[in-house]
C-alpha cells in the first residue's frame, strides 16, 4: 500500500513530556498537511509544507508545536511540554499541488 | 471568517436515498470536497466540485452552487456500511472542514 502512513498510531504520554509524530506522504506528492481532530469535530488545519518549505501555520499552532519536512519527503510534528488539551487525533494528508488531499490513519494522542 | 454548516446527525433506511446539505461562508474558495470518515479512521475522499452543477460517481453525487454558498451530497441505495460521518470541506489552501454529519443507516 502506497498511501499516507503515520507513526505511531497511538501515543499515551504524561503531561509535560515531549512527543514526536511522523508522517510519510504519497511519494509523488509535493504538499504535506497536518490537521488536528477532536471528538465530534471536523479536522482543523495546523500547518502545511510545499516540498521542504513550511508555507502556512495556523494560529492554533502554539510555540510548543513545531513541524519539519527536512528533505521534502517525510515530516515530523513535535509537541513540547504536552498539556491535556493537546489530546486529539493528529492527521497528516498529502496532495500534488492543490489537488485532492489524501489522509493517513492518524496518530491518537492521549495526555494524562 | 470561515463558517461551514452541516447537520449534526441524520438517520436513513437501508436502500433509501439521503441528501446531506452543507452551506459555507469562507474568505476564499478553490473547490468543495466531501469526505467520508468511519469512527476512528482517516477521512476518505468522496467527491470534489469546483464549478456549479452535479458530479456523479456511482452511488454518490455532489452538487455545488457557488452563488448560494451551498452544496449537497446525495447517497443512493444506502447500505449499512454507509453509516459514517460525512465531512464537507472548502479548499482555501488548506481545507476548512465543517463539523461533519453523522449518518446512521438502519434496516
Amino acid at each position: 500500500d502506497t498511501g499516507v502512513s503515520q507513526d505511531p498510531r497511538h501515543k499515551i504520554t504524561k503531561r509535560g513530556q515531549n512527543v514526536t509524530f511522523r508522517c510519510d506522504p504519497i511519494s509523488e506528492h509535493n504538499r504535506l498537511y497536518w490537521y488536528r481532530q477532536t471528538l465530534g469535530q471536523g479536522p482543523e488545519f495546523l500547518t502545511y509544507f510545499q516540498n521542504e518549505a513550511q508555507l502556512e501555520k495556523s494560529r492554533l499552532l502554539s510555540d510548543r508545536f513545531s513541524a519539519e519536512r527536512p528533505k521534502g519527503s517525510f515530516s515530523t510534528l513535535e509537541i513540547q511540554r504536552t498539556e491535556q488539551g493537546d489530546s486529539a487525533m493528529y492527521l497528516c494528508a498529502s496532495s500534488f499541488g492543490g489537488d485532492i488531499q489524501y489522509f493517513g490513519a492518524g496518530t491518537r494522542l492521549s495526555v494524562l | 471568517g470561515q463558517n461551514i454548516d452541516q447537520p449534526t446527525e441524520m438517520t436513513a433506511t437501508e436502500g433509501a436515498i439521503v441528501q446531506i446539505n452543507c452551506t459555507y461562508q469562507t474568505s476564499g474558495f478553490n473547490g468543495l470536497f466531501w469526505y467520508q470518515q468511519h469512527a476512528g479512521e482517516a477521512p476518505t475522499f468522496l467527491s470534489y466540485n469546483v464549478l456549479d452543477g452535479l458530479e456523479e460517481k456511482g452511488r454518490f453525487s455532489s452538487f455545488l452552487s457557488r452563488s448560494k454558498g451551498y452544496s449537497y451530497l446525495l447517497l443512493k441505495e444506502l447500505q449499512m456500511k454507509d453509516s459514517a460521518s460525512y465531512l464537507c470541506a472548502v479548499l482555501n489552501t488548506p481545507l476548512v472542514f465543517g463539523k461533519g454529519t453523522r449518518l446512521s443507516v438502519i434496516a
